[in-house]
């Protein structure tokens, strides 16, 4: 099973600052096709979780542009440019290279 | 668009079963596999397991094994996941979710309690 780690697990942020998330696996993410199964969703509270990036860095679609992801092999990154009100909300991590599937802790968003 | 609706909240006693239900709409039903996500309260997300386009094969996380069952019913777009032998630490929001998780029901609040 692959073990995914995230940091920090809690994150005060400033309206209009940037934010970033790590995110580190236990084995590489990088499968035979090529591709990296590295995935962020975002849960706000009271909600389905929602994903926002797949394989790294491509944004699903309607996610706004300044969320971007990073990272290569077991070492990945989320950033939120400049975070708004509606960002509030736990982020995680996961790993779809293979069954079983695996999350990371989540990462608590707040505005300071 | 992709829509996939659960069934409503259940109650159960320490023991018995439970079977939610989530029907999909907007899509090809039998394209993809499909996931089974749940979390307790206050904590995160634990992936439960996957059942293939035809519904003939599953696989399941270890600690769930013998007590979950997934199925689904390609005539309805209905997808089926059972929990048996139900404990206390089984209440959660259960949640199924299309292929790589890019789409997900509403949830399905299950209580435990005697």
């Amino acid at each position: 099973e692959v073990v995914m780690t995230q940091s920090p697990l809690s994150l005060p942020v400033t309206l209009g600052q940037p934010a970033s998330i790590s995110c580190r696996s236990s084995q590489s993410l990088v499968s035979s096709d090529g591709d990296t199964y590295l995935n962020w969703f975002q849960q706000r509270p009271g909600q389905s979780p929602r994903r926002l990036i797949y394989k790294v860095s491509n944004r699903d679609s309607g996610v706004p542009d300044r969320f971007s992801g990073s990272g290569s092999g077991t070492d990945f990154t989320l950033k939120i440019s400049r975070v708004e009100a509606e960002d509030v909300g736990v982020y995680y991590c996961m790993q779809d290279k293979q069954w079983p599937y695996t999350f990371g802790q989540g990462t608590k968003l707040e505005i300071k | 668009q992709v829509q996939l609706v659960q069934s409503g909240a259940e109650v159960k006693k320490p023991g018995a079963s439970v079977k939610v239900s989530c029907k999909i709409s907007g899509y090809t039903f039998t394209r993809d596999y499909m996931h089974w996500v749940r979390q307790a309260p206050g904590q995160g997300l634990e992936w439960m397991g996957v059942i293939n386009p035809s519904g003939t094969s599953t696989n399941y996380a270890q600690k769930f094994q013998g007590r979950v069952t997934m199925t689904r019913d390609t005539s309805t777009s209905t997808l089926y996941m059972e929990v048996s032998s139900l404990r206390s630490e089984d209440t959660a929001v259960y949640y199924c979710a299309r292929d790589h998780l890019d789409n997900w029901g509403q949830g399905t609040l299950v209580t435990v309690s005697s």
